[in-house]
């Protein structure tokens, strides 16, 4: 089956760290991998996205490279603000399918 | 603007007591989607449908159903609500000819069931 693992535990860490989420995968056929991001109160967001293998998503300094050799699909920014607290959910959907599977999320807390 | 829109985005309700929560989008957008999010599960598909008139089932759907009669609308029904449906539900949308995956989420249901 398709599925996404995501590192336990929320992620704690000061204003200007290095962030990295980790992300691996289980899929048949050629999935599409998400970032998708929860902001306290919202609903998600799309946050990046890569469609085949050695793709790099980006978007608001978040980056994301698509590791088919690895499975992975970790998500890193260089340098973390108090905004990027939230909840971040790794996902994936198989071409010509619409369904998502999610991660569990991790929760990000950023202190000033 | 375009959105996703659910009501009410709080409920509090008593067992066997049946509700629905809306769902609604003006995105012209073909597939529409619930989830139901809970700690340390992540998000978990109810159902979904991929145009007016189709619907399927998720990974969860037991104790719901839905319908999807207009294209803009896709109702999440409860008929008989028990505790352990007590969650916090998204609605989803997104057009057919996107990269799949890419879907636009309603603000959230919460819901309480005692």
């Amino acid at each position: 089956g398709n599925s996404v693992t995501q590192m336990e535990g929320p992620v704690t860490l000061s204003e200007e760290a290095f962030l990295t989420i980790n992300c691996t995968y289980t899929a048949t056929g050629y999935p599409s991998l998400f970032w998708y991001v929860q902001y306290p109160g919202e609903g998600l967001q799309l946050l990046l996205k890569a469609t085949k293998a050695d793709d790099k998503g980006s978007n608001k300094g978040f980056e994301a490279t698509y590791r088919k050799e690895t499975t992975s699909f970790h998500l890193e920014k260089g340098s973390v603000q108090v905004s990027d607290s939230a909840v971040y959910f790794c996902a994936l959907t198989i071409y010509g399918n619409n369904r998502l599977a999610f991660g569990k999320g991790n929760q990000v807390v950023v202190i000033p | 603007e375009a959105q996703v829109t659910q009501n009410p985005r709080y409920l509090i309700t008593v067992t066997g007591k049946k509700l629905t929560v809306t769902c609604s989008q003006n995105m012209n957008h073909e597939y529409m989607s619930w989830y139901r999010q809970d700690p340390g599960l992540g998000l978990r598909q109810i159902y979904y449908s991929m145009n007016v008139e189709v619907t399927d089932k998720g990974d969860v759907p037991e104790g719901y159903k839905v319908s999807r009669k207009e294209k803009r609308n896709f109702p999440l029904i409860l008929e008989s609500p028990s505790p352990n449906q007590t969650s916090l539900y998204f609605c989803a949308s997104s057009p057919m000819d996107s990269v799949p995956g890419e879907q636009y989420f309603g603000p959230g249901t919460r819901l309480t069931v005692t």
